[in-house]
């Protein structure tokens, strides 16, 4: 089993729908978790940091559940510029493994 | 702009070659990271630096060599590759421990090709 399991996708979805993904880590002395955005060819960009008492940013909002080891991220309102791969990243060892998700294609269709 | 750069963008070299990709960030940070990504996965972890020291190493093979001469800077050398060791490979810095609550800034990467 991989530390960190995201679908793969790839979610289709019109603009304006309200997509959610998730994401399960293995290990629980996890310390510390984000949601990340990679357009094709680019560097990974950070989308948000995920508490456990659960954040938003506009249209997005991230949460953690540390009981069931899984974090969501939910995007309202989908935008076309919203489509990339949004990959989960969970940290462990003194806040220094760092360890990606598989990641989730999104494709925001007109 | 991205506030870590790598240079270069792109690199192609055979597998006798030695070089080295290079990374630079000025912003404080004390943790340094070399990932490396193939098409379609997500980045792996190679290395980490914290303080200019290597804490992390995943098990890389020895024809990759990091160094990180100063607070600033990283470079991973390398020598005698495979093909296989095509990929983009990403820097990233950070603050350390329980302060990181901003994550980890990327460079744009080196797609290098190995011949």
């Amino acid at each position: 089993r991989k530390e960190v399991e995201q679908d793969p996708g790839p979610f289709n979805v019109p603009e304006g729908a309200t997509v959610a993904f998730n994401c399960t880590y293995s290990n629980s002395a996890s310390q510390s978790f984000f949601w990340y955005r990679q357009d094709c060819r680019k560097e990974p960009k950070l989308l948000m940091s995920v508490y456990s008492s659960g954040n938003e940013d506009g249209r997005f909002t991230a949460q953690l559940n540390r009981a069931s080891q899984y974090i969501s991220l939910l995007i309202r309102d989908s935008k076309l510029s919203d489509s990339a791969t949004y990959l989960c990243v969970v940290v462990r060892g003194g806040y220094q493994k760092v360890t990606f998700g598989t990641g989730t294609k999104l494709q925001v269709i007109p | 702009d991205t506030e870590v750069t790598q240079t270069p963008k792109h690199l192609v070299m055979g597998m006798t070659n030695k070089k080295s990709l290079k990374c630079e960030q000025h912003m404080g940070h004390r943790a340094m990271y070399w990932y490396k990504q193939k098409a379609k996965k997500p980045p792996e972890l190679m290395f980490v630096y914290s303080y200019e020291k290597l804490s992390i190493n995943e098990s890389v093979p020895s024809r990759f060599s990091p160094e990180c001469p100063n607070s600033s800077l990283l470079n991973l050398h390398l020598h005698a590759l495979q093909p296989e060791d095509s990929a983009l490979y990403l820097c990233a810095s950070s603050q350390l421990g329980g302060r990181n609550r901003h994550g980890y800034t990327f460079g744009s990467g080196t797609r290098l090709t190995v011949v």
